[in-house]
């Protein structure tokens, strides 16, 4: 199975920010890597497939790059909305494992 | 408006049997991959299994194979999750989600519901 690790785990941040997530997988999984955003009490949505496509209606500051083994979330300026827990998600091999997840705080 | 609704969970003794429901609307259900996921009390996402449209291919995850099983009825637009010999370790809130693109499983999950809770204890 592919493992998919997250870095770091939590986060601390002020509106405004720019903020970066890293994504390992265990193996090459070419582009296809999934992020997703999770509020408390809330379903996960999906920001961002094959690595680097934005979801539609998701708003520009949120970015995807990478491919292979390592990838990244950027969110370019953050907005008071975007404090979230923040996951990967690999679907290239079975089971689409996710990473742990990524808590950013407002600092 | 696409949406899922889940239910079926509840409170179960260990070794205890539950089927989870996922109730689709507002899109054509036999076309696309449906997907269950689970979270535990405080921790992260764990995919569980899917299943194609037409029910001819699915996958479940080692840490619930043999335990669980997930099927779908296209003409009642409904998803489900049997789940048997359930463990404390079960306890999550379990969602069911929609694979983005029709046809494939490759493409992230774009509608989720508001998941079910399952409690597995004595």
């Amino acid at each position: 199975d592919i493992q998919m690790t997250q870095s770091p785990s939590s986060l601390s941040a002020s509106v405004g920010d720019r903020v970066t997530i890293t994504c390992r997988a265990s193996q090459s999984i070419r582009n296809n890597l999934n992020w997703y955003q999770q509020k408390p009490g809330k379903a996960p949505e999906l920001l961002i497939y094959a690595a680097s496509t934005l979801q539609s209606g998701v708003p520009s500051r949120f970015s995807g790059s990478g491919s292979g083994t390592d990838f990244t979330l950027t969110i370019s300026s953050l907005q008071p909305e975007d404090f979230a827990t923040y996951s990967c998600q690999q679907s290239y091999n079975s089971p689409h494992s996710f990473g742990q997840g990524t808590k950013l705080e407002i600092k | 408006q696409v949406r899922l609704v889940e239910s079926g969970g509840g409170l179960i003794k260990p070794g205890g049997s539950l089927r989870l429901s996922c109730a689709a609307s507002g899109f054509s259900f036999s076309d696309y991959y449906m997907t269950w996921i689970r979270q535990a009390p405080g921790k992260g996402l764990e995919w569980l299994s899917y299943i194609s449209g037409g029910s001819d291919h699915t996958k479940t995850a080692d840490s619930v194979k043999g335990r669980f099983t997930i099927s779908r009825d296209n003409a009642n637009n409904s998803l489900y999750l049997q789940m048997n010999s359930l463990r404390a370790g079960d306890t999550a809130l379990y969602y069911c989600a929609r694979e983005r693109a029709p046809g494939g499983s490759s493409y992230g999950l774009d509608v989720w519901g508001q998941g079910t809770t399952v409690t597995v204890s004595s």
